[in-house]
């Protein structure tokens, strides 16, 4: 594919439930990451990939937040009991062999 | 830790006039790279320029350019000819290894 691409787009859920939110990143970028970013504020790192190593979740608000990348491409980020203050937008990003990332267009998460 | 700060939450320009946003950085890295995201309402953040700290000239990128000052740790933006498809929330962002800190942002307002 051209770019990374996220799915939802939008995503509507009620509050307690589960959500999972995808990133397919740019075909042989080893380097994946996850941001969140509330209305009209910074990015908020998440959680990072790097080929095969152990993910720095280090950015993880809570336990209920876990995120997988399956085959060292595609990732599944993973709200369990959504909360209201969830409610944001998901970018992911995708990078090579420099600090420079690409991002996808996000998910908007709406938590009612 | 690196931090990265955008003191000016909020600019605006007139159409083809010229804007300067700003950003300053706080790292004890001597090798570093610095970099300005534009995000438009569609939520795409989109690379506008970066900037290798190794290198004294600064980066220009047609109506785009930057003033880094690596002992200041300064790294402002300046758009010249300033367009309609300019507006959009700008972030500065700090990067090494494959890790980046971003600021919390600057939306930009163009008036015609």
């Amino acid at each position: 594919g051209a770019g990374v691409s996220q799915s939802p787009s939008n995503k509507v859920t009620e509050k307690g439930k589960d959500v999972e939110l995808r990133c397919d990143p740019i075909s042989g970028h080893t380097a994946l990451y996850w941001y969140r970013q509330s209305l009209g504020q910074g990015l908020e790192f998440l959680i990072y990939f790097q080929g095969n190593s152990a993910p720095d979740k280090s950015g993880l608000p809570s336990d209920r937040f876990s995120a997988e990348r399956t085959g060292g491409s595609v990732s599944t980020l993973t709200i369990q009991r959504t909360q209201q203050e969830d409610s944001a937008v998901y970018l992911c990003a995708s990078s090579l062999s420099t600090p420079r990332q690409y991002f996808g267009p996000g998910t908007r998460l709406t938590v009612t | 830790a690196q931090t990265v700060t955008q003191s000016q939450p909020e600019m605006s320009v007139q159409e083809a006039e010229t804007v300067t946003l700003s950003c300053t950085y706080d790292t004890s890295e001597s090798d570093y790279y610095l970099f300005w995201y534009k995000q438009p309402p569609s939520r795409q953040m989109i690379l506008v320029i970066r900037q290798e700290a190794y290198k004294q000239q600064n980066a220009t990128e047609n109506r785009f350019s930057v003033n880094f000052q690596k002992a200041a740790k300064s790294f402002s933006l300046k758009i010249s000819d300033s367009q309609l498809g300019d507006a959009a929330m700008y972030f500065c962002a700090w990067g090494r290894g494959q890790k980046l800190v971003f600021g919390q942002g600057t939306r930009l307002t163009i008036n015609p």
